[in-house]
């Protein structure tokens, strides 16, 4: 059984600080990686994807992933209270997305 | 507007009576999915079809149908709901499982309820 790892939280931050979300990931011949956000009762979306080792950066956020210890996270820098949402690693396994259970993230003011 | 619609939005029903969601997308995307998200659980795949007439089981199948006729639908099937069937359900596009990055575009979900 293939499995994506991830504290559910909550994770709580002051607005303006960094929050790092972190996953594992069970199989190493995983392909790519992806963060989801996804507000309460709404759909998940896209926030980044990654797939090479290191680090990937798109405005606040920065993705990073070491493939040695099946590992990736996501960094949000200077947090906002409308960052408040709960995050989903994805791992892709040739033709399936497996999704973490997902870390809720509060931003207070 | 690029889109995936789901319905209905909010189902409740009872056990044993079959229902159908629909699952429609403008894209053109040949890679369509069904996943349930519970509590604690995560989003867990259900379905998925990589073409027309191409579908296969995903992590969670049992007790679901699926069916892919046309490139833009994928209903999921229930034949006979059961309480434990009770789940938000998402249906899910994307360009294809070639490219290892394709970005997956959710449907708005569907809440369904079984007395």
């Amino acid at each position: 059984q293939k499995e994506v790892e991830q504290n559910s939280g909550p994770l709580s931050v002051p607005e303006g600080a960094i929050a790092s979300l972190n996953c594992t990931y069970s199989d190493r011949g995983s392909q790519s990686f992806f963060w989801y956000r996804q507000y309460s009762g709404k759909s998940p979306e896209l926030i980044m994807f990654i797939y090479s080792n290191g680090d990937k950066e798109d405005g606040r956020f920065t993705a990073q992933l070491n493939k040695a210890s099946q590992y990736v996270s996501l960094l949000i820098r200077d947090s906002q209270p409308s960052d408040s949402a709960t995050y989903l690693c994805a791992v892709r396994y040739t033709d399936k997305l497996i999704f973490g259970t997902g870390t809720r993230l509060q931003v207070f003011p | 507007e690029a889109q995936v619609t789901q319905n209905p939005r909010y189902l409740i029903t009872v056990t044993g009576k079959k229902l159908t969601v629909t699952c429609s997308q403008n894209m053109n995307h040949e890679y369509m999915s069904w996943y349930r998200q519970d509590p604690g659980l995560g989003l867990r795949q259900i379905y998925y079809s990589m073409n027309v007439e191409v579908t296969d089981k995903g992590d969670v199948p049992e007790g679901y149908k699926v069916s892919r006729k046309e490139k833009r639908n994928f209903p999921l099937i229930l034949e006979s709901p059961s309480p434990n069937q009770t789940s938000l359900y998402f249906c899910a596009s994307s360009l294809g499982t070639a490219n290892s990055y394709n970005e997956q575009f959710f449907g708005p979900g569907t809440r369904l309820t079984v007395l």
